[in-house]
């Protein structure tokens, strides 16, 4: 029972490259979400979806991109990296019913020089 | 903005000492109220989930509450343990489909 699957789980980028981290599920939860953990900070929401087609912003969306072609994956591009974009990166899914409970991957950790 | 407040931010207790981790909200018209784990390094682990018509749930040594005319939620763990130090956080869901996370309670259990 894989659950919410991330990667890389690890990735140095220099300044102005571009990555994605995918994000897969496999419990086929309609809502999936992308945050960024940062020391003092807590989580914060980057960009969700409520579906496959549908996305929207979240707290911090500048500089991230997403997009929800299936039910099962939930990408996360970054188009030209900076060094404030250092994190860890979190995705999870809720299947979005009263009863729903969220599941996260185990993290993506970027550093970004 | 909607928010999520987590009292105390860090806490240390003797082992075997009940404790209660607070967490309030803004949001009247919440769902459900979820409880995780953090341990250094790693990622969320669920602990509690409190549909929004329920006002508890209990697992082991964890009990945790949720009052929504008040917007507040507690988490109670029973005779804590060395094994219980981490960062525990609550998080919610609005009707927009976000979940909006507290900033954590950071508890050191001492042997």
């Amino acid at each position: 029972n894989a659950g919410v699957t991330q990667t890389p789980k690890f990735q140095v980028l220099k300044t102005g490259q571009s990555m994605t981290l995918q994000c897969a599920q496999d419990m086929n939860h309609e809502y999936m979400s992308w945050y960024r953990q940062d020391p003092g900070m807590g989580l914060r929401l980057i960009h969700y979806s409520v579906g496959a087609g549908i996305t929207d912003q979240g707290e911090v969306p500048n500089g991230y991109n997403v997009s929800r072609s299936t039910t099962e994956d939930f990408p996360l591009r970054l188009l030209s990296a900076a060094p404030s974009q250092t994190s860890v990166y979190f995705c999870a899914a809720y299947s979005g019913t009263l009863t729903g409970e969220l599941f996260f991957g185990e993290g993506s950790r970027l550093t970004v020089l | 903005k909607q928010e999520v407040t987590q009292i105390p931010a860090a806490l240390s207790v003797p082992e075997g000492e009940n404790l209660v981790l607070n967490c309030s909200f803004t949001d009247s018209a919440i769902y459900n109220l979820q409880w995780f784990r953090q341990d250094p390094g790693k990622g969320l682990t669920s602990l509690l989930l409190i549909q929004s018509s329920q006002r508890e749930q209990t697992s082991g040594r964890l009990n945790a509450s949720l009052d929504k005319s008040s917007g507040r939620s507690t988490l109670y763990i029973a005779a804590s343990q060395p094994g219980d130090s981490a960062t525990y956080l609550c998080a919610h869901y609005n009707q927009g489909g976000k979940l909006i996370f507290g900033q954590g309670t950071e508890l050191s259990v001492k042997p």
